[in-house]
């Protein structure tokens, strides 16, 4: 069985800096997926950023980086810069080869002015 | 917005009720997910279509049915409704395996 946990609940940040949110998984598979996904107030579910396990380097999408270690079972996502519109919900996902998505329990984050 | 689309947006209903959700997928996808979120149990897949045919499932309740039509759309079946079923229910969608997955804007249900 899969298993992901975020276990920042909260979080706050100041406009314009740097946070880092943490994820830990458990898997058997050598092959899966790693996401994070965005919940603004609207409840629309917003990819933000992924990762191949098999890829060693991080992925990055502009103001979005994770810092992927394998071996210990670790995905954070890094933003910087943050903006007000960063507010939001954000979920950890795991994918394995049954394709399904398994979420951790989320981190809401709220931006600061 | 994700090219997905869900109707209708909310429902409100009865226990022991029956009640449809839809979903479009975006155009060309041909995987169909459809995941429930609740306060108590968070986000939990529930089942996937692939091309009409049923590939995986996660915790449905008996209760639930899905079936994905020949167009591609797929429509979620929820029968005997009872208060906890009330959730915010997503469709999501991917090209094929190990795809992004690309959500709708869900359907909320609210069981009274």
């Amino acid at each position: 069985a899969q298993t992901v946990t975020q276990s920042q609940p909260e979080m706050s940040v100041q406009e314009a800096e740097t946070v880092t949110l943490s994820c830990t998984y458990d898997t058997s598979e050598n092959n899966y997926y790693l996401f994070w996904y965005k919940q603004p107030p609207s409840r629309q579910m917003i990819l933000v950023i992924r990762q191949e396990a098999y890829k060693q380097q991080n992925a990055t999408e502009n103001r979005f980086s994770v810092n992927f270690q394998k071996a210990a079972k670790s995905f954070s996502l890094k933003i910087s810069d943050s903006q007000l519109g960063d507010t939001a919900m954000y979920f950890c996902a795991l994918e394995t080869s049954g394709s399904r998505l398994t979420f951790g329990e989320g981190t809401q984050l709220t931006v600061n002015p | 917005d994700s090219g997905v689309t869900q109707t209708p947006k909310h429902l409100i209903t009865a226990t022991g009720q029956r009640v449809t959700l839809r979903c479009s997928p975006r155009s060309g996808d041909l995987s169909v997910y459809w995941y429930q979120q609740s306060l108590d149990q968070g986000l939990q897949f529930l089942i996937q279509y692939y091309n009409g045919e049923e590939r995986a499932k996660g915790n449905i309740l008996e209760r639930f049915s899905a079936q994905q039509f020949p167009d591609l759309h797929s429509e979620l079946n929820l029968s005997s409704l009872e208060l906890g079923d009330s959730a915010l229910y997503f469709c999501a969608s991917s090209a094929r395996t190990h795809n992004e997955q690309f959500f709708g804007p869900g359907t909320r249900l609210t069981v009274l």
